[in-house]
């Protein structure tokens, strides 16, 4: 059973914050990962992708992957009430098949 | 660019009674996808497609659920009988292909509740 773990929380960041949200995989052939980010009510909606170790940036939004610990983050820089939502990890299997983890809920309080 | 379609947005029914789904995807895409996502946990693909041709249902529950894709476009998931626990959102997604690199895109979802 391919595995995709991430602490549901809730997350509780002031607005301005750096917010922290990680996730482990436990099939090791895995190549592609993503974060989605889900309002309440609202389907998945696609912001970052990584496919190779390390750092990747755009705007306000880093994802940081690490294949031999099995890990992958996302970093949220000046968090806004806005960006308050699950963010959903997902892995992409054979075929882009995506296997999501649990999700974790992000508030940034004002 | 239009999104991918589905409907009904909701769906309230009696446990062993039948429902289906419609999902319309993008245009020009040739893999749909559908998951199910229980409240509080991340979506689970059921099924998908490729043009019409299945190419993954290991997680469907092919007892009650069957899907179809008739002429690569359009799909229908159906649950029949459904059980108080198939009560869920079903989100239809579509991507260009089955590469990795080809973002996949959902519709706004199908909440099914049964009672």
């Amino acid at each position: 059973q391919k595995e995709v773990e991430q602490n549901s929380g809730p997350l509780s960041v002031p607005e301005g914050a750096i917010a922290s949200l990680n996730c482990t995989y436990s099939d090791r052939g895995s190549q592609s990962f993503f974060w989605y980010r889900q309002y309440s009510g609202k389907s998945p909606e696609l912001i970052m992708s990584i496919y190779s170790n390390g750092d990747k940036e755009d705007g306000r939004f880093t994802a940081q992957l690490n294949k031999a610990s099995q890990y992958v983050s996302l970093l949220i820089r000046d968090s806004q009430p806005s960006d308050s939502a699950t963010y959903l990890c997902a892995v992409n299997n054979a075929g882009n098949m995506l296997t999501f983890g649990g999700g974790t809920r992000l508030m940034v309080k004002p | 660019e239009a999104g991918v379609a589905q409907s009904p947005r909701y769906k309230i029914i009696e446990k062993r009674q039948s429902v289906a789904f419609w999902c319309n995807p993008i245009s020009g895409h040739a893999t749909l996808y559908w998951y199910q996502q229980i409240l509080g946990q991340g979506p689970k693909l059921l099924i998908q497609f490729q043009n019409n041709g299945v190419v993954d249902d290991s997680q469907l529950p092919k007892d009650r659920f069957s899907a179809e894709r008739l002429k690569g476009v359009d799909s229908t998931l159906k649950i029949q009988p459904a059980k108080l626990e198939d009560s869920a959102v079903y989100l239809c997604a579509s991507s260009f292909t089955r590469l990795a690199s080809h973002e996949q895109f959902f519709g706004p979802g199908t909440r099914l509740t049964v009672l």
